[in-house]
C-alpha cells in the first residue's frame, strides 16, 4: 500500500464551489507537500506543512494536517475552471533522505 | 530566478538503445532529485545528489540506470539498454535546504520517455 494517498481520485465541481482533497500516510513524517500537475506539465509546488503545524494557508489555498491520523487535507475555496488539475500529495519521511513519497493523485474537474 | 530545466521534453528510442536526460537545477540548490511516473503509477523517487555526491540511491531500479552530478550543477541520467518498462515521465527537481531540514523541492517539467 502506498505513503501517500489521496482521496478521493478524481472530484468534478462547479466554478466558485469549494474543492477538498485528503491525504493519508502511514509513516512519520518532516514534512507533507501538495503539488499541482497540470495535464502534460511538470508538478507546481503548492505548499508545505511541517510536522509541527496544523494548518497552512495560502491564497484560495488551506492544508491541514493532523499528525495522529496521519492525515491531510487540501482546500481550494471559490475554485476557478483554471484550478483544473491533478493534485498530490507527498511526504518527506522522517529519518529519511528526504526523498518525497507521492500518492497517486486527485484529479480535479472544475467546470465553468 | 531561472526554475528547474530538463532536456529533452520528449524522447522516443528504440529497446537497446541509450538515452541520456539532463537536469539543471535552481541555480544554488545543493539537492537534487530524479523521479520517475510510469504509466498508471504514482511518482517514485530514484535518487538524491548533495552536491555532486549520490546521498541516496535506493530508488534506482536496476544498473542499467546512471546517474552523474559531475562539479555539483546539472545532471544526467542515462538510460542503457533502454527497456520498454523504462517509458514514462522522469522529474528533476531541486531544493536549498540543508540535510535533515527539508524544503520545498521544485520540479522541473519532466522529459517523456518511450521506448519501442
Amino acid at each position: 500500500s502506498q505513503q501517500g494517498e489521496e482521496d478521493p481520485q478524481a472530484l468534478s465541481i462547479q466554478e466558485g464551489e469549494n474543492a477538498t482533497m485528503n491525504c493519508s500516510y502511514k509513516t512519520s513524517i518532516n514534512n507533507l507537500q501538495w503539488y499541482r500537475q497540470n495535464s502534460g506539465r511538470g508538478l507546481v509546488h503548492l505548499i508545505l506543512i511541517r510536522s509541527n503545524e496544523r494548518e497552512k494557508h495560502s491564497g484560495r489555498l488551506r492544508v491541514t494536517l493532523d499528525t495522529s491520523k496521519k492525515s491531510s487535507s487540501l482546500l481550494i475555496t471559490a475554485s476557478r475552471a483554471a484550478d483544473t488539475a491533478s493534485y498530490f500529495c507527498a511526504t518527506d519521511i522522517k529519518g529519511g533522505s528526504e526523498k518525497l513519497v507521492f500518492g497517486k493523485g486527485t484529479k480535479l474537474t472544475v467546470n465553468p | 530566478e531561472a526554475g528547474v530545466t530538463q532536456f529533452p521534453s520528449h524522447s522516443v528510442i528504440e529497446k537497446g538503445q541509450t538515452v541520456t536526460l539532463r537536469c539543471d537545477p535552481i541555480s544554488g540548490h545543493d539537492n537534487l532529485y530524479w523521479y520517475r511516473r510510469v504509466m498508471g503509477k504514482e511518482i517514485k523517487f530514484l535518487l538524491h545528489f548533495v552536491k555532486e555526491s549520490k546521498q541516496d540511491e535506493s530508488g534506482m531500479p536496476n544498473n542499467r540506470f546512471l546517474a552523474e552530478r559531475t562539479g555539483g550543477t546539472y545532471s544526467t541520467l542515462k538510460v542503457q539498454p533502454a527497456e520498454l518498462e523504462d517509458s514514462g515521465v522522469y522529474f528533476c527537481a531541486s531544493s536549498h535546504a540543508a540535510p535533515g531540514l527539508g524544503h520545498e523541492q521544485y520540479f522541473g517539467p519532466g522529459t517523456r520517455l518511450t521506448v519501442t
